[in-house]
């Protein structure tokens, strides 16, 4: 399975830019690299994806390396309500149409007043 | 409005009893996902469904068994074969392109007693 490694938790200070690393070494060449946020006793939601080039929408920042082995979730400026856990993901393409997404264990953002 | 319903929002049952959660769509997804959050952990992938009438098995489908007879339903029975299954379940739908991001609803929380 694809997998992908983030730090356990990051803080920072409100109003200030949050980087959130991901790392994904055995990503394949198809794979798009999905970005999701959890508040406390809720589903996740969708923040961003990408496959190659550098995307951006209104809740966020997608940097993807070069080589799309790691990629960089970016908060321009943070907020109280973006703290959550943050988790980066890839979809698992088994063939035949089959298809799964691996979630780990993501990033606990803390921000501080 | 379009989005995914998870009922009930809170669910006790004795140990020894079958339990099955609902996960109903309305956002015409082909894929639909059921996973389990444990405290201070990730999402772990139970069971998952491609299409109408077929589904696989996730990392931890031990003790749990799910139907997809509709499009817009996939509801997970959580069996006394699940050894510890007190937990937060979330279901989740996707659309059948490989960008297309994931949809969760806002989840179950089982406590088995």
């Amino acid at each position: 399975d694809a997998k992908t490694t983030q730090p356990n938790s990051m803080e920072s200070n409100e109003e200030e830019p949050v980087h959130l690393p991901c790392n994904h070494s055995t990503i394949s060449g198809t794979d798009y690299i999905h970005w999701y946020r959890q508040l406390p006793s809720q589903g996740p939601e969708y923040v961003i994806h990408g496959l190659t080039s550098n995307v951006n929408n209104r809740m966020a920042s997608l940097a993807i390396a070069e080589d799309r082995k790691s990629s960089t979730l970016i908060l321009h400026r943070a907020t109280l309500r973006d703290a959550a856990v943050y988790y980066c993901i890839l979809r698992d393409n088994r063939g035949s149409g089959t298809y799964k997404y691996i979630f780990g264990t993501g990033t606990r953002l803390k921000v501080l007043a | 409005d379009g989005g995914i319903t998870q009922s009930p929002k809170y669910l006790f049952r004795k140990e020894g009893q079958n339990v099955t959660l609902s996960c109903e769509q309305n956002l015409n997804h082909d894929a639909m996902y059921w996973y389990r959050q444990d405290p201070g952990q990730g999402l772990r992938l139970i069971y998952y469904s491609q299409i109408v009438n077929d589904f696989q098995k996730g990392d931890i489908a031990e003790g749990y068994s799910v139907s997809r007879e509709k499009k817009e339903s996939f509801p997970l029975t959580v069996t006394s074969a699940q050894k510890n299954p007190t937990a937060f379940y979330l279901c989740a739908s996707s659309g059948g392109r490989q960008n297309s991001p994931l949809h969760f609803g806002n989840g179950t929380r089982l406590t088995v007693t």
